[in-house]
């Protein structure tokens, strides 16, 4: 079966400006999340989508918002890019979320310059 | 406050013998234990979990072990394949957070031939 898919993979965007990514979790996952990693932070959770609502959020600023469609298609958006948003955003579906496996995507390469 | 440390960012061995990846954590509040291991321009994959009612679990070469009064789990790789060399991450999460990890900052393993 196809597994998780982000788009786009790579991105180049000026501070202040805002960014969507998307995320297509594997077919009967319900649970989307996202991560953020960097080599200074490592991965840091955003949030997860859960049935499109927010089930748990992580440590990050307002300007990160997601959302989760019917088809559990999440999207992630920024606003307001500042240069240190710069990183690999990951989203990961699961089936139920409970400590459950995750499966990642490959990830898209954020550049804010 | 990094909640999940792994303090070797590298670790090199040779083929065939043991890889021994360490992680520590903080918050006792943790109940399951993760390792993802994740190669350049891939998401991380899942490779194996522990719940805190266990002190050992194996799968083939790939075998974690859970000190909890210590809070730490190590992951031994044996024998290790030069196919290992990647980042690995420990990860944690408590089982009500949903799908919420709490990632280490990666150990780059490399298995030299």
């Amino acid at each position: 079966k196809a597994g998780v898919t982000q788009t786009p993979r790579y991105l180049i965007k000026t501070r202040g400006q805002q960014v969507t990514l998307s995320c297509s979790p594997i077919s009967g996952h319900r649970s989307v999340s996202w991560y953020q990693q960097t080599p200074g932070q490592g991965l840091q959770f955003l949030f997860e989508y859960f049935s499109e609502t927010q089930r748990n959020k992580g440590n990050f600023p307002g300007r990160f918002s997601g959302r989760q469609f019917s088809n559990s298609r999440s999207e992630m958006n920024v606003s307001t890019l500042e240069l240190g948003d710069s990183a690999l955003y990951l989203c990961a579906s699961s089936l139920y979320g409970l400590y459950n496996e995750q499966f990642f995507g490959p990830g898209t390469r954020l550049t804010v310059l | 406050d990094q909640q999940v440390k792994q303090n070797s960012p590298s670790l090199s061995v040779q083929e065939g013998r043991i890889s021994i990846l360490n992680c520590d954590y903080t918050n006792s509040m943790f109940d399951y234990f993760l390792w993802y291991k994740k190669y350049p321009a891939e998401g991380p994959t899942f490779l194996i979990s522990i719940s805190s009612i266990k002190d050992k679990n194996e799968d083939g070469r790939f075998t974690v072990f859970l000190n909890k009064s210590a809070k730490h789990l190590s992951l031994h790789i044996v024998p290790s394949q030069p196919g290992d060399s990647a980042v690995y991450f420990c990860a944690a999460s408590v089982y009500t957070s949903g799908s919420r990890l709490t990632f280490g900052e990666g150990t780059q393993l490399t298995v030299n031939p």
